[in-house]
């Protein structure tokens, strides 16, 4: 079994300023590991993926992740966010391999302040 | 590539009636996933075909739901007798097989409310 952990609900933080959404995960298996985000009323994008290989990914729309195995974390950030980067963030796990039932974490909303 | 498409992308019903959506995946994808997703929730797993075959079906997936996906390119899933709890957004995905690069695209979703 899998699980995925996003501490914060909510993060408000001033345009242009940098932001880090925290997601950890437990599993007994080794994992692919992604980054989806949603805006209102639409479906999920990918924004990035780890599955193999550098721990520091990059992603569209400026946003990168690194993956920390000893932590059991793969944190989102950006180093500076946009008014369009408001929406909601899911963070999201799967077992490497195979078919891929992927679970998703609750979600963080990112509200970037004018 | 048109991406992942549902329909209706909204569906209002009276508890008690049926409902069916319907999700068209991206064409050379054979692999098809339905979530549901309610309101300050991520999404959660229904079930997932590969090409016609319906491979794994999630508990929450309770005997008044179906899914089918009849030729392994469109798939439908019906909600009978529906429940105020059946309210949610209802996601599609699709994948392609095999190999380490699978990510799935999701559709824009259907959102329904049972009154």
């Amino acid at each position: 079994a899998q699980s995925v952990t996003q501490l914060d609900s909510q993060v408000p933080v001033f345009e242009e300023a940098p932001v880090e959404l925290r997601c950890n995960y437990s599993s007994s298996v080794s994992v692919y590991l992604f980054w989806y985000v949603q805006y209102p009323n639409q479906g999920l994008q990918l924004l990035l993926k780890y599955l193999s290989g550098s721990t520091l990914v990059k992603g569209i729309n400026g946003f990168e992740a690194e993956f920390n195995k000893s932590q059991t974390s793969f944190h989102l950030r950006k180093p500076s966010v946009h008014i369009s980067d408001t929406a909601e963030y899911f963070c999201a796990v799967s077992p490497s391999g195979g078919y891929q039932k992927v679970t998703f974490g609750t979600g963080t909303k990112l509200q970037v302040i004018p | 590539d048109t991406g992942v498409s549902q329909d209706p992308r909204h569906k209002i019903t009276k508890r008690g009636q049926n409902v069916t959506f319907r999700c068209d995946p991206i064409s050379e994808h054979n692999r098809l996933y339905w979530y549901r997703q309610t309101l300050g929730q991520g999404p959660e797993f229904l079930t997932y075909f590969q090409n016609e075959a319906q491979l794994e079906k999630s508990r929450l997936l309770s005997d008044r739901f179906s899914a089918e996906r009849p030729k392994g390119s469109f798939s439908t899933l019906e909600i009978q007798r529906t429940e105020q709890g059946d309210s949610a957004m209802y996601l599609c995905a699709s994948s392609s097989t095999p190999g380490s690069q699978e990510t799935q695209y999701f559709g824009p979703g259907t959102r329904l409310l049972v009154l």
